[in-house]
């Protein structure tokens, strides 16, 4: 089993719909949180960080974690097909300059 | 605002042969940070280093090696190249801050014939 699960999609939503990204992680320990998009070929581009309980917002994406869940999710509002793209969800455990652990990440598809 | 540079962005290799990439992380951060994503997977952690030390050590086989010179950019040399190495190789910098942001770089697409 991942350390950092995700389902892999695709996710397919209409333009202007309202996607939603689910991640689960293993570790405990686990202090910060991120969202990264990535298109194919390129590098990985950070979209959220979250490190406390709750929701964080920025423009049209909403992180929100729970810890006692182990669960992190990202919302996008009024998805463009500029949107998609494979977002990737990291973990960072502890604290000490530690790596990232990503999730194998979720495929979004928004069509026009 | 600068950004991590990495170079080359395209490197074909045959199989046996010897590559070195580098990484030169944004001003001022002081911890890099290499992976590697092969085709399809997420980005794999390989090594890490902080002021010039090895600060972590993930799934980084023997065949490589890295460093991180005085001016914090940083070399990942790769021998003995196996067709499985062909693969996006990606550097991250972070700075002190606490919230353990890494920014990532292009990435190198090395290909191994």
């Amino acid at each position: 089993q991942k350390e950092v699960e995700q389902n892999s999609g695709p996710l397919s939503v209409p333009e202007g719909a309202i996607a939603s990204l689910n991640c689960t992680y293993s570790d405990r320990v686990s202090q910060s949180f991120f969202w990264y998009r990535q298109y194919s070929g390129k590098s990985p581009e950070l979209i959220m960080s979250i490190y406390s309980n709750g929701d964080k917002e920025d423009g049209r994406f909403t992180a929100q974690l729970n810890k006692a869940s182990q669960y992190v999710s990202l919302l996008i509002r009024d998805s463009q097909p500029s949107d998609s793209a494979t977002y990737l969800c990291a973990v960072v455990r502890g604290t000490g300059f530690q790596k990232l652990v990503f999730g194998t990440g979720t495929r979004l598809l928004v069509s026009p | 605002a600068a950004g991590v540079i990495q170079s080359p962005r395209h490197l074909i290799k045959e199989k046996r042969e010897t590559a070195t990439l580098k990484c030169y992380p944004i001003p001022r951060h002081d911890t890099v940070y290499w992976y590697q994503q092969g085709p399809g997977q997420d980005p794999q952690f390989l090594i890490s280093f902080y002021e010039k030390m090895q600060s972590d050590k993930g799934s980084i086989p023997d065949r490589f090696s890295a460093q991180q010179f005085s001016d914090y950019h940083s070399e990942l040399n790769m021998s003995s190249l196996e067709l499985g190495d062909s693969a996006l190789y990606f550097c991250a910098s972070r700075n002190r801050d606490p919230t353990d942001t890494q920014y990532f770089g292009p990435g190198t697409r090395l290909t191994v014939l």
